[in-house]
């Protein structure tokens, strides 16, 4: 069982703009802004796409967007594309030098 | 440019030590505020946090795994080791080692990643 919670799947057309959600505790999401979200393509690296709820490394797209409220962080992809076809991953920091993950949202581009 | 890179075996035996290597390049675990960590994702399942290790070599793992890990670096290599004792089938999973931001909070950078399954 994770310790963060993600919907399994979200899909969208090519233009249109996707939200997945990432649902933590008090332990985690709400007492840190330190939530950071994750793109792995079939077979690849993980890539950091968003850091500290709300910030992109440099390369990023702007499409890619996150917030935070309350238990529950989001990540949003506006203006989708088919290379944003890829797999999700959120994760917290959960105090005392401990990290948490969320299982994945596969995210389809129809 | 950053990259990490896990080698291991991708086969181990019940109650065997694994041993896995993370050779990496485009920075130094010998400069202040650095770190590099492992994480591992079984078939199907979440990604899970292993363990930690700073450029003070200061040393976290992961509450649950604790007394099985072991990280460690060699700096003179650019490499990080994990080893995990007495693997279980359970413990068949996706390696992956990754860099971390200074603040501690974050993978910046990771791997490819190394599949081990542990059958006998």
């Amino acid at each position: 069982q994770s310790a963060l919670t993600q919907p399994p799947s979200a899909s969208g057309s090519p233009g249109q703009s996707v939200t997945i959600s990432c649902t933590g505790t008090s332990s985690d999401v709400v007492y840190y802004k330190y939530v950071s979200w994750y793109q792995q393509h079939p077979g690849k690296a993980p890539k950091l796409m968003i850091y500290e709820v709300s910030k992109r490394p440099s390369g990023v797209p702007d499409r890619f967007s996150g917030s935070k409220s309350g238990n529950t962080a989001s990540l949003t992809v506006s203006g989708l594309q088919a290379e944003d076809e890829a797999d999700y991953y959120c994760s917290s920091y959960a105090g005392s030098n401990n990290y948490v993950f969320g299982p994945g949202t596969k995210v389809t581009v129809l | 440019q950053v990259t990490l890179k896990e080698s291991g075996p991708a086969l181990v035996k019940p109650t065997q030590t694994l041993t896995l290597t993370c050779t990496f390049s485009g920075f130094s675990l010998s400069t202040s505020g650095m770190r590099a960590g492992w994480i591992r994702q079984p078939p199907g399942k979440a990604l899970e946090w292993l363990a930690r290790i700073d450029w003070d070599d200061d040393k976290f793992y992961s509450t649950s795994l604790k007394t099985r890990l072991t990280i460690s670096k060699d700096t003179s290599k650019n490499q990080v080791v994990l080893t995990m004792t007495n693997m279980d089938p359970v413990d068949t999973a996706t390696y992956y080692c990754a860099r971390m931001d200074p603040s501690g909070t974050y993978f910046d950078y990771w791997g490819q990643g190394t599949l081990v399954t542990v059958s006998s």
